[in-house]
């Protein structure tokens, strides 16, 4: 079945590194995501690595996967107190375009 | 606007009554899907629909719900019988197909008393 576990807090000093963590169940699953949630805001999607892939960088965000330990991160650089929010990964698959969304992760960021 | 819109944003009912939910997606999106998010449940998938016609229902957690879509557009979330466990966030995204980014309404908060 599809799980995805996330640690529900992280807080972090303004200007360090944030490191958020995802694991999940179903290795078959094609696209893995990284969405942003502010408060009273829809989600936003910030980035997403290919299954095959295992690392992706786009500007402050670093994607790695893990396959073998079916294991999702996301670091963000130089955290600012404008990216403290929830932050959620999420799969999908290839025989439907469902997304399955983990548990979310509040990032708190502190000066 | 260009993006996601949903109606109404807020709305209140009581247990028992019936509600519904819009969503406009955004212009030439083929794909449009319904999510719910809740505090005990967290970001849960109900439905999806390319085109008109929806290949994937399997998220919707009872038959007090339904959703149609009409035109290759506008979408409506239907719950009949309101009950308390009802209340939640729901969201709309729409993208233009499988594999393609989907793009997340604000919300509509439903809470039942």
């Amino acid at each position: 079945g599809e799980d995805v576990e996330q640690s529900l807090f992280l807080s972090v000093r303004e200007g360090d590194s944030s490191v958020i963590n995802c694991t999940y169940t179903d290795s078959s699953s094609t696209y893995l995501y990284w969405y942003k949630q502010e408060p009273g805001a829809g989600l936003q999607l910030l980035t997403y690595i290919f299954s095959n892939m295992d690392m992706k960088q786009d500007q402050r965000l670093t994607v790695l996967l893990n396959k073998k330990d079916k294991h999702l991160s996301l670091r963000i650089a130089d955290t600012q107190t404008g990216d403290s929010a929830i932050y959620f990964c999420a799969e999908s698959f290839y025989n439907t375009d469902k997304l399955i969304f983990g548990t979310g992760t509040r990032l708190q960021v502190f000066p | 606007g260009a993006g996601v819109s949903q109606s109404p944003s807020n709305k209140v009912t009581e247990k028992g009554k019936d509600v519904e939910l819009r969503c406009d997606p955004i212009s030439g999106h083929t794909a449009l899907y319904w999510y719910r998010q809740s505090l005990g449940q967290g970001l849960e998938f109900l439905i999806y629909f390319q085109g008109n016609s929806a290949p994937d229902k399997s998220g919707l957690p009872s038959d007090r719900f339904s959703a149609e879509r009409t035109g290759g557009s506008v979408s409506t979330l239907t719950i009949q019988r309101t009950q308390q466990e009802d209340s939640a966030v729901y969201l709309c995204a729409s993208s233009f197909g499988q594999g393609n980014e989907q793009y997340f309404g604000p919300g509509t908060r439903l809470t039942v008393t």
